[in-house]
C-alpha cells in the first residue's frame, strides 16, 4: 500500500477554507485516496474518498491531481468543531486501512 | 440507527487479568473491524469479519487476543493475561460492504488501562 505524507500540523481561521494537502507519489492505479478525521477522544470519522475524479459531499471536497500523486482535502468554511487530526490514507484491495500519524488541524476563532 | 456502540467505554484492569470488549455494529452492516490505537499514533488494524467469518488477522493479534462474531451481529474482543503494553484504545468499525464503496463507521472506542 502506498505511503502518504502530510504536514504535522496546520492552523486555519474560523470561517475560512481549510486546504489540507497530502502527497502519495507512489500511488498505483487501483488505489483509492481516503480521508478520515479524529476528534479528541472519539473514533475516526469517515470524510470522503476518491479514485481519480474530484469528489464533493456535504462535509468536504477532495481534489486529486491528474497524475494522482497528491491530493487536497478542502473544508470550505472551517468551524471550531473541525479541529481534529486528519488522516490521508491510500489503499488498494485490502480491507484494512493503514493509518499514519495524520495531521493536526487547529481552527482558531 | 444509533451508530457503532462499544462497551465498556473505559476499563482498568490488573496485569494478568482477562478482559472482554463488546462491539455492536450498525444493524445490517456485514463487515466489522477491530483496530487498536496508542497515544499519539494512528489506529492499527487488528482483524475483520464479514458476517461471522473472520477473514483477516494482523500479526499484532497475538495468541492472547481472540475475536468472535458468532451470529454475524455483535463482536467481542478478548485479551487474556493482559500486559501493560496492551494499554490502548480499542476501536470497532463497521461497513455495509466493501470499503472501496463505503467508508467505515467507527465507534467511540474502549480505553483499556492495564496497571
Amino acid at each position: 500500500d502506498a505511503k502518504t505524507t502530510q504536514p504535522t500540523s496546520m492552523d486555519c481561521a474560523e470561517g475560512r477554507a481549510a486546504n489540507l494537502p497530502c502527497n502519495h507519489s507512489t500511488i498505483s492505479g487501483n488505489e483509492y485516496v481516503y480521508w478520515y478525521r479524529q476528534i479528541h477522544s472519539q473514533g475516526p470519522q469517515y470524510i470522503i474518498h476518491g479514485l481519480k475524479n474530484n469528489e464533493t459531499n456535504e462535509m468536504a471536497s477532495l481534489i486529486i491531481t491528474e497524475d494522482r500523486k497528491s491530493s487536497t482535502l478542502i473544508l470550505p468554511h472551517a468551524t471550531l468543531r473541525d479541529t481534529a487530526v486528519y488522516y490521508c490514507i491510500v489503499q488498494g484491495g485490502s480491507e484494512k486501512l493503514v493509518f499514519g500519524k495524520g495531521m493536526k488541524l487547529t481552527v482558531n476563532p | 440507527d444509533t451508530g457503532v456502540s462499544q462497551d465498556p467505554r473505559h476499563k482498568i484492569t490488573k496485569r494478568g487479568q482477562n478482559v472482554t470488549f463488546r462491539c455492536d455494529p450498525i444493524s445490517e452492516h456485514n463487515r466489522l473491524y477491530w483496530y487498536r490505537q496508542t497515544l499519539g499514533q494512528g489506529p492499527e488494524f487488528l482483524t475483520y469479519f464479514q458476517n461471522e467469518a473472520q477473514l483477516e488477522k494482523s500479526r499484532l493479534l497475538s495468541d492472547r487476543f481472540s475475536a468472535e462474531r458468532p451470529k454475524g451481529s455483535f463482536s467481542t474482543l478478548e485479551i487474556q493475561r493482559t500486559e501493560q503494553g496492551d494499554s490502548a484504545m480499542y476501536l470497532c468499525a463497521s461497513s455495509p460492504g466493501s470499503r472501496v464503496r463505503y467508508g467505515y463507521t467507527f465507534g467511540s472506542g474502549t480505553r483499556l488501562t492495564v496497571v
